[in-house]
């Protein structure tokens, strides 16, 4: 079975731009989550969703947000790009959201550095 | 509140020792589930294990083992023979009654040949 699949894998962008990153999650996943990883601040949980509905948000601004499709695979855009947004952003799915058992698998990751 | 602390930030070993990576936590629920995650150079976290509140046996895994202990709150990890693909960062993480995964700062592993 294929794991979670991401892309872009890089990306540069500069100060004020938006981005869209794209995560498909493993075949029969139905939850995707997105995580947050810089050196500073370890791993943030950006949001979770799950049925095309966003379950569950972490400590960010709105300027970013996330989307997730009838077929599992979920989006998630950063708006007027700050350089503090330099990081990997890391997509994980599991079978159910929010299950206290339900193990989270993850993609590669998109590596996103603004200048 | 819920928390978990890795204190060791990064370990150092020669190939071939064995190393022991601590994950202490913190919570008030009595049904929980502890996982260990890797993450090598590349960036991808991988699984490597997840245990329940209720589930006090150590697992053994080839070289990995998992020492879980309510009693002190820990969940400690131990490698067996290191080797140079060990070297990570290994992450441990809690999920309990709010049903979000709360992750260890991180213990970064350098096996040297």
């Amino acid at each position: 079975k294929a794991g979670v699949t991401q892309t872009p894998r890089y990306l540069i962008k500069t100060r004020g731009q938006q981005v869209t990153l794209s995560c498909s999650p493993i075949s029969g996943h139905r939850s995707v989550s997105w995580y947050q990883q810089t050196p500073g601040q370890g791993l943030q949980f950006l949001f979770e969703y799950f049925s095309e509905t966003q379950r569950n948000k972490g400590n960010f601004p709105g300027r970013f947000s996330g989307r997730q499709f009838s077929n599992s695979r979920s989006e998630m855009n950063v708006s007027t790009l700050e350089l503090g947004d330099s990081a990997l952003y890391l997509c994980a799915s599991s079978i159910w959201p929010g299950g206290m058992s339900d193990t989270q698998y993850f993609g590669p990751g998109t590596r996103l550095t603004v200048l | 509140a819920q928390k978990v602390t890795q204190a060791q930030t990064e370990i150092s070993v020669v190939e071939k020792e064995d190393v022991t990576l601590d994950c202490v936590y913190e919570t008030r629920d009595t049904t929980y589930y502890l996982f260990w995650y890797k993450q090598p150079p590349s960036g991808e976290l991988v699984f490597l294990i997840r245990r329940n509140s209720f589930d006090e046996q150590n697992e053994i895994s080839g070289r990995y083992s998992w020492n879980f202990q309510k009693s002190t709150s820990s969940f400690n990890f131990t490698i067996t023979a290191s080797q140079v693909v060990d070297s990570a960062v290994y992450f441990c993480a809690l999920s309990d009654s709010n049903y979000q995964l709360i992750w260890g700062a991180g213990t970064k592993l350098i096996i040297k040949p």
